[in-house]
């Protein structure tokens, strides 16, 4: 089992509808949880970051962590054809010399005009 | 402000040859990853940069690969005796420092084929 399960989809909606993007994750010492958005032959871009659990709110979009559960979200709002990209989920432990992220595979987003 | 920027883009190169990949970070971030993509998965660590020394390899495949970053600012991503399998696009990211509370950003990457 990897440490970070996503769906890679691909997840196709209509322009408008709300899009509920999910990770869930094996190893407990994660404290920090990001979303990057990713369009094709790009590098990735951070859309939301969040520490521990709880919910953040950002325009259109909102990620919530549960970590009794293991499990991250990302909703997007009224989405937008321009929205139409690959969404990752990511995670770290706390500090220490470990720098790295733990990325899931990534869901390819596709919003219908 | 600018952001991390990869030179090249793109690389191809022949089976056995040496390739260097360059990562230019945000001005003021002292911490620095190189992370690789291969087609339809999620980024890998390679290593980890705090300031001119590598605080993090563990994620470098082989001894072919070596990275460098001696002012503390640019860093070079170095494979020796490629291998078709080394084709990927390799990510460059920065941060302010190398804890856990610091925002990654990451470059366009450089997409390398081994032929």
């Amino acid at each position: 089992q990897k440490e970070v399960e996503q769906d890679p989809g691909p997840l196709s909606v209509p322009e408008g509808a709300i899009v509920s993007l999910n990770c869930t994750y094996s190893n407990s010492a994660f404290q920090y949880f990001m979303w990057y958005r990713q369009y094709s032959r790009k590098g990735p871009e951070l859309l939301m970051y969040t520490y521990s659990s709880g919910n953040k709110e950002d325009g259109r979009f909102t990620a919530q962590v549960d970590k009794s559960s293991k499990y991250i979200s990302l909703f997007i709002r009224d989405s937008q054809p321009s929205d139409s990209a690959t969404y990752l989920c990511a995670m770290r432990n706390y500090g220490g010399s470990q720098g790295n992220l733990i990325f899931g595979k990534g869901t390819k987003l596709s919003v219908k005009p | 402000g600018a952001g991390v920027s990869q030179t090249p883009s793109n690389k191809v190169t022949e089976k056995g040859k040496y390739v260097e990949l360059r990562c230019d970070p945000i001005s003021g971030h002292t911490a620095l990853y190189w992370y690789r993509q291969s087609l339809g998965q999620g980024p890998e660590f390679l290593i980890y940069f705090q300031g001119t020394g590598a605080a993090d390899d563990s994620g470098l495949p082989n001894d072919r690969f070596f990275a460098v970053r001696p002012e503390g600012s640019v860093s070079t991503l170095k494979i020796q005796r490629t291998e078709r399998g080394d084709s990927a696009v390799y990510l460059c990211a920065s941060s302010f420092a190398g804890g856990g509370s610091y925002e990654q950003y990451f470059g366009p990457g450089t997409r390398l084929t081994v032929t």
